[in-house]
């Protein structure tokens, strides 16, 4: 079956280490998204990819990067990572190009910087 | 701009009671499309229903139904006889030709036994 998974599910890092969140989808979506969940705020957007090579920035995209090399990854970087950015991280995929579709969320993933 | 309110932060109900989680939005798009998502305290999101804009059929599946009504701007969620397993965040979402959604902050629903 198709699935959109996360990786590692729960991490704990240190202020100002860098670090990489992955994800990967197989349902061959060509949208990928990446949010953080806040008490208070709901899921707020952090960055957000149409396809291979196309990345945009969210909402809340400060201190993050991402990348696309192919359909089905969208790793989320944390260049240095700060304590404000504790929090819990979920990828999400939708249908094809030029189609509105329902986005599919990965387990998410926990993090906390000390 | 565009926005989503769920201005119920919490609700609680004993069991077996119905129980409507209200959700208010602001576009200015005239197609879109509106979602709501059942988070369960594992963590994982759950996509509960896709209605888009120009569908104003209210919606009903077993103990779910969804009043979408376009002249309030509001698509509310109703739990018809809940049960302990309702118990969960609710979050409705939007989506106006971006892909992009725009989340409320969600409704926590809890269902005493």
């Amino acid at each position: 079956d198709a699935e959109i998974t996360q990786s590692p599910r729960h991490k704990i890092t240190e202020t100002g280490r860098q670090v990489t969140l992955a994800c990967h989808q197989t349902w061959n979506h060509n949208n990928m998204f990446w949010y953080r969940q806040d008490l208070g705020h709901g899921l707020r957007l952090i960055h957000y990819s149409y396809g291979v090579h196309d990345t945009n920035k969210g909402e809340v995209s400060d201190g993050y990067s991402v990348s696309r090399s192919n359909t089905e990854d969208l790793p989320l970087t944390l260049e240095s990572a700060a304590s404000s950015q504790t929090s819990v991280y979920f990828c999400a995929s939708s249908g094809v190009a030029g189609i509105t579709d329902t986005q599919y969320f990965g387990p998410g993933t926990r993090l906390t910087v000390l | 701009a565009q926005k989503v309110t769920q201005a119920q932060t919490e609700i609680s109900v004993v069991e077996k009671e119905d129980v409507t989680l209200d959700c208010v939005y602001e576009t200015r798009d005239t197609t879109y499309y509106l979602f709501w998502y059942k988070q369960p305290p594992s963590g994982e999101l759950v996509f509960l229903i896709r209605r888009n804009s120009f569908d104003e059929q209210n919606e009903i599946s077993g103990r779910y139904s969804w009043n979408f009504q376009k002249s309030t701007s509001s698509f509310n969620f109703t739990i018809t006889a809940s049960q302990v397993v309702d118990s969960a965040v609710y979050f409705c979402a939007l989506e106006a030709g971006t892909y992009k959604y725009i989340f409320g902050t969600g409704t926590r629903l809890k269902v005493l036994a």
